[in-house]
């Protein structure tokens, strides 16, 4: 059974730092870009980050470019989020998700349950 | 940056209608696009991908169209549990951008 956990969550004051993780399991984890996606409350959902399965391509949302670090640990079948320099702004549910792809099509076929970061003094 | 506009950003219909949600995209993404179904304090579930395809499980009367820049999402016979929010998502490269989603009532 696939499964993605988020954790690292918590309340930070602006400015501050946090790292998130997703522990997966169930699936070949090298094999699989992952994203982050959060949610702020009450509002859509917004792409944050991606890694390829091998970890060597990331890409970032603009709003978090220089601020946010995507990494992974194949070896621990473990994502990494690194937040520093946060904003109010940053306040959602951040959600790992797997990506799957066949044919050229893709889509997240797994979502964890979420981890609520608030930004706040 | 492309884009994702979706419309209308809320819609209430009674059971049985036929519902459209429309998502476009400011430059053409070929069939690069996903349709989520989010119910409240629910994780997103896909339900449409490549534009088209219809997830394994989802029910038939959901359905999607469209290719390049213009896609519609359609509920062939509102039932009262497809009350949730629905986004579209491009994914052909980054960034991938999600639309601002549409929140579906039952009037």
């Amino acid at each position: 059974e696939v499964q993605l956990l988020e954790s690292g969550g918590g309340l930070v004051q602006p400015g501050g730092s946090l790292r998130l993780s997703c522990a997966a399991s169930g699936f070949t984890f090298s094999s699989y870009a992952i994203f982050w996606v959060r949610q702020a409350p009450g509002k859509g959902l917004e792409w944050v980050s991606t890694i390829s399965g091998s970890g060597g391509n990331t890409y970032y949302a603009d709003s978090v470019k220089g601020r946010f670090t995507i990494s992974r640990d194949n070896s621990k079948n473990t994502l990494y989020l690194q937040m520093n320099s946060l904003r109010a702004e940053d306040t959602a549910i951040y959600y790992c998700a797997k990506r799957y792809c066949t044919s050229g099509s893709c889509h997240f076929d797994y979502w964890g349950q979420g981890t609520l970061v608030t930004v706040s003094s | 940056d492309i884009q994702m506009t979706q419309s209308p950003s809320s819609l209430s219909a009674s059971v049985g209608d036929r519902v459209t949600i429309t998502c476009r995209a400011s430059q053409g993404i070929s069939n690069y696009l996903a349709w989520y179904q989010q119910k409240p304090g629910k994780v997103p579930k896909v339900l449409i991908y490549a534009a088209s395809t219809l997830q394994s499980g989802v029910p038939s009367r959901f359905s999607g169209s469209g290719s390049g820049t213009d896609f519609t999402l359609t509920i062939s016979s509102l039932q009262p549990e497809d009350v949730a929010t629905y986004y579209c998502h491009k994914y052909n490269s980054a960034p991938y951008t999600f639309g601002q989603g549409t929140k579906l009532e039952i009037k």
